[in-house]
């Protein structure tokens, strides 16, 4: 069975600009999780989507952070614009239906210079 | 604020000692526990998962809960230098839609 996917596995950007990640889940998981890893911290949840509907985005940054999850499957996450403080490892996970157990991505790890 | 509890370490044992990992929450309506194993530069990887109070055990593994006191523990027996990680305790209570809260991580070392 395939994991959990993620791509780009690295980015570096300046300040004020924009970028995307993308995360595939496992196939048949309807939960998608992203988080934030800031080095020295455990992760801290920023969206959750069920099917391609959003459960919880209370610790999303909406004024600049979005994600997306569309036909329930693929998802996006975008900073737009990025600061300094955005510079962590971002972590896809996804879980079948009622259950709490979840299956980490890779990450993409992204720094704002 | 929901806390999950960790001592940042690091924690060194010797190989083939017992390593003890401690954790503590606030949300008393937490009712699902899990420990995650973290490689440097890695994604998290569940290990272990504890739902009732007492122990329960896997391989080296052995996981405690006690939810009158709102701690939960890892023992990890004979440890070896590939146990070498950061242990994130991650908490889950009912009404947060299977979201998980997780603690800061303890860096275990396990030294030849």
């Amino acid at each position: 069975e395939a994991g959990v996917a993620q791509s780009p596995r690295y980015k570096i950007i300046e300040k004020r600009q924009s970028v995307a990640f993308w995360c595939n889940p496992i196939s048949g998981h309807a939960t998608l999780y992203w988080y934030q890893q800031i080095l020295g911290q455990g992760p801290k949840l920023l969206i959750q989507f069920q099917n391609n509907g959003v459960v919880d985005d209370s610790q999303l940054p909406k004024d600049r952070f979005s994600a997306e999850r569309l036909k329930g499957v693929d998802s996006t996450l975008k900073i737009q614009p990025a600061k300094l403080e955005d510079s962590a490892v971002y972590l896809c996970a996804s879980s079948p239906s009622d259950t709490y157990e979840q299956y980490f991505g890779p990450g993409t790890r992204l720094t704002v210079t | 604020q929901k806390e999950v509890e960790q001592n940042s370490g690091p924690l060194s044992v010797p190989e083939g000692a017992i390593a003890s990992l401690n954790c503590t929450y606030s949300d008393r309506g937490s009712q699902s526990f899990f420990w995650y194993r973290q490689y440097s530069g890695k994604s998290p990887e569940l290990i272990m998962s504890i739902y009732s109070n007492g122990d329960k055990e896997d391989g080296r593994f052995t996981a405690q809960l006690n939810k009158a006191s709102q701690y939960v523990s890892l023992l990890i027996r004979d440890s070896q230098p590939s146990d070498s990680a950061t242990y994130l305790c991650a908490v889950g209570a009912y009404y947060s839609g299977y979201a998980l809260n997780f603690g800061k991580g303890t860096s275990l070392l396990v030294t030849p």
